[in-house]
């Protein structure tokens, strides 16, 4: 079964600031999406940006933009010129691409509260 | 309708109370997932349905929970006999295929309590 960490309860970034998130997994497929979810109080899940595990470029989303090293299972997420509506829980996600049954959903880590100070 | 619809969008139940949660996924999308989200945590599978077909229900964490998609739209999950650790957000999310790269559209949830 996969697995995801995410080793940052919580992060704090000046307003305007870039901050790093960090996310590791783990897997034995080769082949994968890799997504970051952001949650804010409403409570809906919001997709941010998402990698396929076959590309090598680095996926970008105007000021969000990821760091996949797949040999290192790692997937951070980078926020650059934070701003005030950023602040929420942040989630990475796997998905494998095998087919069928609960493989065609989402494994999450635990989150990240992003806090950011104006 | 533009986006997953979850009702209620909170509930509060005594425990041993039956409780319904309705999802009312973006129209014409195939698959359905339910997930659990305990507070301070991240979601968790509960089951999915491609169409009205249950594939997986290998999530439910008892027999006490029950999910069903009868015509492949709207979806019920049903939990009986509540008990204080099932309190958690219920969330609900659909894509428009069962392809893995097809990213998942959530509903905003519901806050179920069980006191």
């Amino acid at each position: 079964a996969q697995t995801v960490t995410q080793s940052q309860p919580e992060m704090s970034v000046q307003e305007a600031e870039t901050v790093t998130l960090s996310c590791t997994y783990d897997t034995s497929e080769s082949d994968y999406y890799l997504f970051w979810y952001k949650q804010p109080p409403s409570r809906q899940m919001i997709l941010v940006i998402r990698q396929e595990a076959y590309k090598q470029q680095n996926a970008t989303e105007n000021r969000f933009s990821v760091n996949f090293q797949k040999a290192a299972k790692s997937f951070s997420l980078k926020i650059s010129d934070s701003q005030l509506g950023d602040a929420a829980m942040y989630f990475c996600a796997y998905r494998s691409s095998l087919p069928g049954g609960g493989a065609d959903g989402l494994t999450f880590g635990k989150g990240t509260h992003l806090i950011i100070q104006p | 309708g533009a986006g997953v619809s979850q009702s209620p969008r909170y509930k509060v139940a005594k425990r041993g109370q039956d409780v319904a949660l309705r999802c009312d996924p973006i129209s014409g999308h195939v698959s359905l997932f339910w997930y659990q989200q305990a507070l301070g945590q991240g979601p968790e599978f509960l089951t999915y349905f491609q169409n009205e077909a249950q594939l997986d229900k290998s999530g439910l964490p008892s027999d006490r929970f029950f999910a069903e998609r009868p015509e492949g739209s709207v979806s019920t999950l049903k939990i009986q006999r509540t008990q204080q650790e099932d309190s958690a957000v219920y969330l609900c999310a659909s894509t428009p295929s069962s392809s893995y790269n097809s990213p998942l559209h959530f509903g905003n949830g519901t806050r179920l309590t069980v006191t």
